[in-house]
């Protein structure tokens, strides 16, 4: 099956500091969803974004389809920015496949 | 618009008991999907209905674990007899239209703790 690969697995930050989270998978997809899983566990959407770059307030996501990544990048962050961030795909027509994920702290 | 709901947040059972989760999807939501959250992994899927039918269930144990959604609309999963190891998060979410196009969106998640 298709692979999922985020990098890096785990980050610290000082508020207000930039970051880039990456996620690369190993072939084609239809699909492509960018999450953050809150400390209480909910997944909460940021974008979905199969190509192309999108951006949300601090937030914004770039997928390059045909070399098999896509980035999240994070301005000025916030404490509450914390958390895990997960890449999902849609390998032909499978349900998301999900990355193991980037935990993120930001720190005061 | 009401986004996915789930419930109970949190259980905890004795290995052996049962127990069952329920899940109201996003109304007009055709397809609803479950998946296990293991603490420290991302979710994986087990299982896909495409409204009250299934169309993926190859990951879900069927052992112990089975899931319906009657009449297209709510489902629950159910696991009996529990085992320690499926102490984690069950996360139900819904899209619009079957997998290889639509946006997912999650619920809250309910919390099993298995001792």
């Amino acid at each position: 099956g298709i692979q999922v690969e985020q990098s890096p697995p785990d980050l610290i930050l000082q508020e207000g500091a930039n970051s880039t989270l990456r996620c690369n998978f190993s072939d084609s997809v239809n699909n492509l969803q960018w999450f953050h899983q809150n400390p209480w566990g909910q997944l909460i959407n940021l974008f979905y974004i199969p190509s192309g770059t999108k951006q949300n307030g601090r937030l914004s996501a770039t997928t390059v389809a045909t070399e098999r990544y896509s980035l999240l990048y994070i301005s000025s962050s916030q404490t509450t920015d914390s958390g895990v961030y997960f890449c999902a795909v849609v390998p032909g027509n499978t349900p998301l496949v999900f990355g193991k994920g980037t935990r993120l702290s930001v720190i005061a | 618009e009401a986004g996915v709901a789930q419930s109970p947040r949190y259980k905890i059972i004795e290995k052996r008991q049962s127990v069952a989760f329920w899940c109201n999807p996003i109304s007009g939501h055709a397809t609803l999907y479950w998946y296990q959250q293991i603490l420290g992994q991302g979710p994986k899927l087990l299982i896909q209905f495409q409204n009250n039918g299934v169309v993926d269930d190859s990951q879900l144990p069927k052992d112990r674990f089975s899931a319906e959604r009657l009449k297209g609309v709510d489902s629950t999963l159910k696991i009996q007899p529990a085992k320690l190891e499926d102490s984690a998060v069950y996360l139900c979410a819904s899209s619009w239209t079957g997998a290889g196009a639509g946006e997912l969106f999650f619920g809250e998640g309910s919390r099993l703790t298995v001792l």
